[in-house]
């Protein structure tokens, strides 16, 4: 299985505050990379996939990149709305495996 | 719009067997794969398996020899079944579509149903 590790677990941060959360793959993955955001009680939402691909409806705030084994989600200008845990998951070979997550909070 | 909505009984035994029912609204569930993720308390996100329209199926080996995924097109409905089930397997459950696009190999999930609390107690 291809294990994802992000970094940090947690971090805190305020309203306008510009985030990165970093996914390391222990494999090579290509971009096969996703990012979502969850809420608590809530299911994971789609924000980017294929590493950088903003998903439709999302705000412009957040950005993906990254290849190989290592990739970084960015939130240029963070948002109350944006307090969250986000996870990785790649896509390159079954079974499919997610990141940890990391929390993001105030 | 697409819409998944699991459903099934919140408690279940020890040795016993999950049933859990993902219904789908706003769309066929024909020509997609339709997967079941699971997190337990506190925990991250783990891939239970999927399954085809087409009837394909792909699990997760290290709950394989336990996990059953079926699709009833007509009825807009995928299943999961996990038999003897200990308190490991306490967690919420999702269901997701599958989503691809020609020429990217890879694949993403969306959207997801609101989860279902599966807690495995006496």
């Amino acid at each position: 299985d291809i294990q994802m590790t992000q970094s940090p677990s947690s971090l805190s941060a305020s309203v306008g505050d510009r985030v990165t959360i970093t996914c390391r793959a222990s494999q090579s993955i290509s971009s096969y990379l996703n990012w979502y955001q969850q809420k608590p009680g809530k299911a994971p939402n789609l924000l980017i996939y294929a590493a950088s691909t903003l998903e439709s409806g999302v705000p412009s705030r957040f950005s993906g990149s990254g290849s190989g084994t290592d990739f970084t989600l960015t939130i240029s200008s963070l948002q109350p709305e944006d307090f969250a845990t986000y996870s990785c998951q790649q896509s390159y070979s079954t079974p499919w495996t997610f990141g940890q997550g990391t929390k993001v909070e105030i | 719009q697409v819409q998944l909505q699991e459903s099934g009984p919140g408690l279940v035994k020890p040795s016993e067997t999950l049933s859990l029912t993902c219904t789908v609204s706003g769309g066929s569930s024909r020509s997609h794969s339709w997967s079941w993720f699971r997190q337990p308390p506190g925990k991250g996100l783990e891939w239970i398996g999927y399954m085809h329209s087409s009837g394909s199926t792909n699990y997760n080996p290290s709950l394989k020899s336990r996990v059953t995924i079926s699709i009833d097109t007509s009825k807009n409905q995928f299943s999961l079944k996990l038999s003897s089930v200990t308190a490991a397997d306490t967690a919420v459950y999702y269901c997701a579509r599958e989503k691809r696009s020609s020429g990217y190999p890879g694949c993403w999930f969306d959207p997801w149903g609101q989860g279902t609390l599966v807690t495995v107690s006496s």
